[in-house]
């Protein structure tokens, strides 16, 4: 079984300034990670994944995240913030092994980006 | 292509009566699934389908949730007799495949309140 730990509930920022949101995994199993966006009164959807290969992966809209397998962490980043950001963002773990289907998910961070 | 189709959007009932949510997947996904999210308790995996076949249903929680998919283009949560915390925003999804790599497709989700 998998687990997911979203440290932060919410998260204000100005806008341009940078941004992490933090995750963190429990896993007794390789992993599939990743991070999904649900603006207001919408469903989720992808920003990126990492499957595997390179550590640093780049989503849409500018965001990126860095799998620490050390760590076990997922954090995700973006340089510089727009009010257009202002949502919750979702981490979410699967397993990679057969018959590994199902998504985990994190309680969410809530993003709020300050004029 | 239209998205994973949810309605209704909105339902408002009284403790008691019977609810029915409705799926549509997105044309040529074979996995279907239902979530619930809660402020308290976030996302919840309810059920999962494979070919229109259900899967893992260990998360719904109780003998009043049941749920259909009768074929590849339609799926039906139900919910009888309902209760005031079945409140809460459920959300459908699909994806092709069975791998935990597949990006799942989310729906806008219905708004469920029961009084």
């Amino acid at each position: 079984a998998q687990s997911v730990t979203q440290l932060d509930s919410q998260v204000p920022v100005f806008e341009e300034a940078p941004v992490e949101l933090r995750c963190n995994y429990s896993s007794s199993v390789s992993v599939y990670l990743f991070w999904y966006v649900q603006y207001p009164n919408q469903g989720l959807q992808l920003l990126l994944k990492y499957l595997s290969g390179s550590t640093l992966v780049k989503g849409i809209n500018g965001f990126e995240a860095e799998f620490n397998k050390s760590q076990t962490s997922f954090h995700l980043r973006k340089p510089s913030v727009h009010i257009s950001d202002t949502a919750e963002y979702f981490c979410a773990v699967s397993g990679s092994g057969a018959g590994s289907y199902q998504l985990t998910f994190g309680k969410g961070t809530k993003l709020s980006v300050i004029p | 292509d239209a998205g994973v189709i949810q309605s209704p959007r909105h339902e408002v009932t009284e403790m008691g009566q019977e609810v029915t949510l409705r799926c549509k997947p997105i044309s040529g996904h074979n996995s279907l699934f239902w979530y619930r999210q809660t402020m308290m308790r976030g996302l919840e995996l309810l059920i999962y389908f494979n070919n229109n076949v259900p899967i893992d249903d260990s998360g719904m929680p109780e003998d009043r949730f049941s749920a259909k998919m009768p074929n590849a283009s339609f799926s039906t949560l139900k919910i009888q007799p309902s209760e005031p915390r079945d409140s809460a925003v459920y959300f459908c999804a699909s994806r092709t495949g069975l791998a935990g790599y597949n990006e799942q497709f989310f729906g806008p989700g219905t708004r469920l309140t029961v009084l």
